[in-house]
């Protein structure tokens, strides 16, 4: 069984520039997640949906970050434009419901120059 | 907010030794307990996970619980090189959020 899959692995832009990154879940799983690592921390939650729908996005910064999970499958997150500060580790991670057990994907590394 | 707190480390440890790691929570509501390794430019993955006051094991990993002091723990037994890495305590709360403690780097040395 294929695991969380991420695209891309890595995206180097330049500050103010827009840039996705995609994440396909494990096939069943509800509940679907972005967080954001930075470098010596653990991950922080800034979205999280039950299949379509966005339940818990109180930490995503909504003037330039933005997400979708399309007929309760695949999932975009957004950035417009980019600053430096966002330069990190983007992990999708999914589940079958929000108490179980969350697997992660290898997740997508940001440089914003 | 609610908190995970981990002492940062490195903890370092000699081949074969017990490596303890500590984590303390703040929310009270808390019902699931994670243990996530994470390598060096990896992601995060599944260790142990324990839902019940006292004692899990699982080969050379014994996660332990106590909700009274609010305390999980990770042991791990007869400690390698490849468990070098660092140890993410995660905390799913009343809202269903799952909340990470910043890890605790483990060396072992050979």
């Amino acid at each position: 069984e294929a695991g969380v899959v991420q695209s891309p692995r890595y995206k180097i832009i330049e500050k103010k520039q827009p840039v996705a990154f995609w994440c396909n879940p494990i096939s069943g799983h509800n509940t679907l997640y972005w967080y954001l690592q930075n470098l010596g921390q653990g991950p922080e939650l800034l979205i999280r949906y039950e299949n379509e729908e966005a339940v818990d996005d109180s930490q995503l910064p909504k003037d330039r970050f933005s997400a979708e999970r399309l007929k309760g499958v695949d999932s975009t997150l957004k950035i417009q434009p980019a600053e430096l500060g966002d330069s990190a580790v983007y992990l999708c991670a999914s589940s079958l419901d929000p108490k179980n057990i969350q697997y992660f994907g290898a997740g997508t590394r940001l440089s914003v120059l | 907010q609610k908190e995970v707190e981990q002492n940062s480390g490195p903890l370092s440890v000699p081949e074969g030794a017990i490596a303890s790691l500590n984590c303390t929570y703040s929310d009270r509501g808390s019902q699931s307990f994670f243990w996530y390794r994470q390598y060096s430019g990896k992601s995060p993955e599944l260790i142990m996970f324990i839902y019940s006051n006292g004692d899990k094991e699982d080969g050379r990993f014994t996660a332990q619980l106590n909700k009274a002091s609010q305390y999980v723990s990770l042991l791990i037994r007869d400690s390698q090189p490849s468990d070098s890495a660092t140890y993410l305590c995660a905390v799913i709360g009343g809202y269903s959020t799952l909340t990470f403690g910043k890890g605790t780097m483990l060396l072992v040395s050979p």
